[in-house]
């Protein structure tokens, strides 16, 4: 069965500085990677997706994230934050086995101060 | 095109009372899901239906969660009885049929239940 950790539960940044959210996942089998955001009373929305090809992905609002076999992580960067990136970020797995059952970190924080 | 409707936000009961919630997909999706998501964690699958069937309901407390999916479209989910561990945010998302390698979920603005 696949897992997500997600190693930092806060992450605080100021503002146009750089920042990382780390995810590592466990599976045997194929998977798709996905980042997603959830702003305060809203649901969640998707970032970006990896689901083959190239290891690089870019999402929207700038960010992008870098798949790694043979880490098993996949890993959210953003070069310049702004205050409204301030949010939570779920790095979330869906193994490739027909059920697309998709499992979530339990999320980081990323706090963006002036 | 409109998105995942779910109702109501909110809701406050006390323990060992009834909840339902309802979830309308986005129209054309076949594939919907429940999430519970408490407080300071991730979203965890409760169950996940494939048109009208059910393909994992593993996470499903089903002593007191229950949920259906009449005619493929939307969707409620039951608790009955509720216990001060319910309180959550339950998430409803859709997708695409599963076999169309997208993996996108779109999700609904959540009903938040607070257990007293």
């Amino acid at each position: 069965a696949q897992s997500v950790t997600q190693l930092d539960s806060q992450v605080p940044v100021f503002e146009e500085a750089p920042v990382e959210l780390r995810c590592n996942y466990s599976s045997s089998v194929s998977v798709y990677l996905f980042w997603y955001v959830q702003y305060p009373n809203q649901g969640l929305q998707l970032l970006l997706k990896y689901l083959s090809g190239s290891t690089l992905v870019k999402g929207i609002n700038g960010f992008e994230a870098e798949f790694n076999k043979s880490q098993t992580s996949f890993h959210l960067r953003k070069p310049s934050v702004h205050i409204s990136d301030t949010a939570e970020y779920f790095c979330a797995v869906s193994e490739d086995t027909g059920g697309f059952k998709t499992i979530f970190g339990a999320g980081t924080r990323l706090f963006v101060k002036a | 095109e409109a998105g995942v409707a779910q109702s109501p936000r909110y809701k406050i009961i006390e323990k060992r009372q009834s909840v339902a919630f309802w979830c309308n997909p986005i129209s054309g999706h076949a594939t919907l899901y429940w999430y519970q998501q408490i407080l300071g964690q991730g979203p965890k699958l409760l169950i996940q239906f494939q048109n009208n069937g059910v393909v994992d309901d593993s996470q499903l407390p089903k002593d007191r969660f229950s949920a259906e999916r009449l005619k493929g479209v939307d969707s409620t989910l039951k608790i009955q009885p509720a216990k001060l561990e319910d309180s959550a945010v339950y998430l409803c998302a859709s997708s695409l049929t599963a076999g169309v390698r997208t993996g996108e979920l779109f999700f609904g603005e959540g009903s938040r239940l607070t257990v007293l």
